[in-house]
């Protein structure tokens, strides 16, 4: 079973430009989340989605954050403009559904903002 | 907020040693969860624990469920080379998951 898919692994941008990141879940998973993990903490729940619906995005900066689950499987994380504090790995995972604590998590995007 | 503190933040030991860690929350949560995170990786789910006191095992690795509710340890015995990693403590609530910041092990062989 092919696991939680993203891309790319590694992006570099200066402040102000804008980037998008790019989450394919493992198949059937209805629950797909997106983490954003800084150096040295553990990871914290950006957005979650339900199928094609938001089910929590309260921690994240929507002045500058964006994303979306089109048709309720893969997903975009998009940041713009970037800050210099947004440097970390965004984390995509997915679960069968959101009572399911066994979360699956992709390799992640490592973003460094200069 | 939730908070979960994890001690101690990196160990270093040599292989073949036994390893203990421990997670203390602010909160009570009815399931404790333990992360591993293999470097360049996401993190895995190693074990779960539900009830209260609760004891379990999974191979090398043995966890156990504080009577509060508020506390986890995690024991690994007899380190070898691939058990490196930053080891989380999770807690499941409100069908959200709360991250320690980890505990990063190193192995010197």
């Amino acid at each position: 079973e092919a696991g939680v898919a993203q891309s790319p692994r590694y992006k570099i941008i200066e402040k102000r430009q804008s980037v998008a990141f790019w989450c394919n879940p493992i198949s059937g998973h209805a629950t797909l989340y997106w983490y954003q993990q800084i150096l040295g903490q553990g990871p914290k729940l950006l957005i979650q989605f339900q199928n094609n619906g938001v089910v929590d995005d309260s921690q994240l900066p929507k002045d500058r954050f964006s994303a979306e689950r089109l048709k309720g499987v893969d997903s975009t994380l998009k940041i713009q403009p970037a800050k210099l504090e947004d440097s970390a790995v965004y984390l995509c995972a997915s679960s069968l559904d959101f009572l399911s604590y066994e979360q699956y998590f992709g390799p992640g995007t490592r973003l460094t903002v200069t | 907020g939730q908070q979960l503190n994890q001690s101690p933040q990196s160990m270093f030991i040599q292989e073949g040693e036994d390893v203990s860690m421990n997670c203390t929350s602010s909160s009570i949560f009815n399931t404790w969860l333990w992360y591993k995170q293999d470097p360049g990786e996401g993190p895995v789910l190693l074990i779960a624990l539900y009830k209260a006191g609760e004891l379990t095992s999974n191979g090398r690795l043995t966890a156990q469920f504080g009577i509060t509710r508020k506390d986890s340890f995690l024991n690994i015995s007899a380190s070898i080379p691939s058990d490196v990693g930053i080891y989380f403590c999770v807690g499941w609530g409100a069908q959200k998951l709360v991250f320690g910041q980890g505990t990063r092990l190193t192995i010197n062989p």
